[in-house]
């Protein structure tokens, strides 16, 4: 069966310092994995995609995400964090069928 | 704008009287879906079109109805709610009907509450 896990209720961070938001998967076949952004009172936003190639992939707002097939992973990542980083993070992986099965989301805090 | 618009954002309501959330989208998008939002539990799938008068359902389809007679639209309709319906639900759609290798676009989000 298809499914994302995101191990982390809530990432706490300090500005300015490195952040990562860890996702690991389950899907036949190769994945196709997406992170997502939710800003409060608002819907969600396509941050970034892995659909094959490169095992770094860059996204909008200076974030990354690493591939790492043998470890079922694509965490979220981003070299300096920023305030208006702090937002709820979604992980999704593509199931055979098409759907996005999506992950229960991580709070990121950073702070000042 | 490229937008998905979702009305009302905000409802209240009492169980058992049926309502009715619109959801639209202006990039002539293929696929449109719905789904809601649960402290804990992620984005849970309720249905999901591929394409106009094609409708199929989702992860957690009881109590809910869609229709897609326009491509631009995808109503989500609770016939009866009940307090187990009190969520966040967000319309989406996406350009990829059958092979989804794109992004999904979202709503703003409709915050129902079933007393």
């Amino acid at each position: 069966a298809q499914s994302v896990a995101q191990p982390e209720d809530q990432v706490n961070v300090a500005e300015g310092n490195p952040l990562t938001v860890k996702c690991t998967y389950s899907v036949s076949g190769n994945p196709y994995l997406f992170w997502y952004v939710q800003y409060p009172n608002r819907g969600l936003q396509f941050l970034l995609k892995y659909i094959t190639g490169d095992n770094l992939v860059k996204g909008s707002y200076g974030f990354e995400a690493e591939f790492n097939k043998s470890q079922t992973s694509f965490h979220l990542k981003k070299p300096s964090a920023l305030v208006s980083d702090s937002a709820l993070y979604f992980c999704a992986v593509r199931a055979p069928t098409g759907k996005l099965i999506f992950g229960q989301g991580t709070t990121l805090q950073v702070k000042p | 704008e490229a937008q998905v618009t979702q009305n009302p954002r905000y409802l209240i309501t009492v169980t058992g009287k049926k309502l009715t959330v619109t959801c639209s989208q202006n990039m002539n998008h293929e696929y449109m879906s719905w789904y809601r939002q649960d402290p804990g539990l992620g984005l849970r799938q309720i249905y999901y079109s591929m394409n106009v008068e094609v409708t199929d359902k989702g992860d957690v389809p009881e109590g809910y109805k869609v229709s897609r007679k326009e491509k631009r639209n995808f109503p989500l309709i609770l016939e009866s709610p009940s307090p187990n319906q009190t969520s966040l639900y967000f319309c989406a759609s996406s350009l990829d009907g059958l092979v989804f290798t794109g992004e999904l676009f979202f709503g703003e989000g409709s915050r129902l509450t079933v007393l």
